[in-house]
């Protein structure tokens, strides 16, 4: 089946440093990929899409420049957290979605805990 | 942005039990998906619904798409240790790939 990767799992980083987090798509070309962002129990919440070789597009209320995403190929894309501070720490989660129909699926990476002291 | 409501928001049950939860929708979706997360990892799909009246079922679990296409429902039935985790529904639409997460309900079992 469709598999993603994500890593890395745990990240801890010093405020006001970046952070990158890869999303791989490991058996399937990822058309598009998501981002997403989880709080302690709650529910996920998408901050944008990428489509390879193109801009992402943001959701209201997301810094395009603090979080950079890059989708150069057909099965990686790249979230980068810039200069990260505390409000930044989360559960960070990807998702890829392959060509074909949709009943091919979502598939979600394991997910990137940051933690920014 | 938009979020579905999904309740319970929790639920403790004995191992054995059946289980239902819903997910309702101010807005129509043509496809409905149910996940479940288990703690610091991410959504595994359980079952995908495409058509309005659908029942589906992998395995114990069970999901019927609503009538009115704004709400959803997942049965589990004789719970296992293995059933604990969080639970979500997510609609889409054809043309818009984004999918629209639930609010999530926790499954717990009681020893």
């Amino acid at each position: 089946g469709a598999v993603v990767s994500q890593h890395p799992s745990r990240v801890i980083c010093k405020s006001g440093t970046s952070v990158k987090i890869e999303c791989r798509s490991l058996d399937f070309q990822a058309t598009t990929m998501f981002w997403y962002r989880q709080f302690p129990k709650k529910s996920l919440m998408l901050m944008a899409t990428s489509n390879e070789g193109s801009k992402a597009t943001y959701e209201q209320g997301v810094e395009k420049d603090k979080f950079l995403i890059n989708h150069a190929s057909l099965t990686l894309s790249t979230l980068t957290v810039t200069s990260a501070h505390p409000e930044d720490s989360s559960f960070y989660i990807c998702s890829a979605r392959g060509q074909g129909p949709l009943r091919t699926g979502y598939t979600f990476g394991s997910g990137t805990r940051l933690t920014v002291v | 942005g938009q979020q579905l409501n999904q309740s319970p928001q929790s639920m403790f049950i004995q191992e054995g039990e059946d289980v239902s939860m819903n997910c309702t929708s101010s807005s129509i979706f043509n496809t409905w998906l149910w996940y479940k997360q288990d703690p610091g990892e991410g959504p595994v799909l359980l079952i995908a619904l495409y058509k309005a009246g659908e029942l589906t079922s992998n395995g114990r679990l069970t999901a019927q798409f609503g009538i009115t296409r704004k709400d959803s429902f997942l049965n589990i039935s004789a719970s296992i240790p293995s059933d604990v985790g969080i639970y979500f529904c997510a609609g889409t639409n054809f043309g818009n790939e984004k999918l629209t997460f639930g609010t999530g309900t926790r499954l717990t079992i009681i020893p």
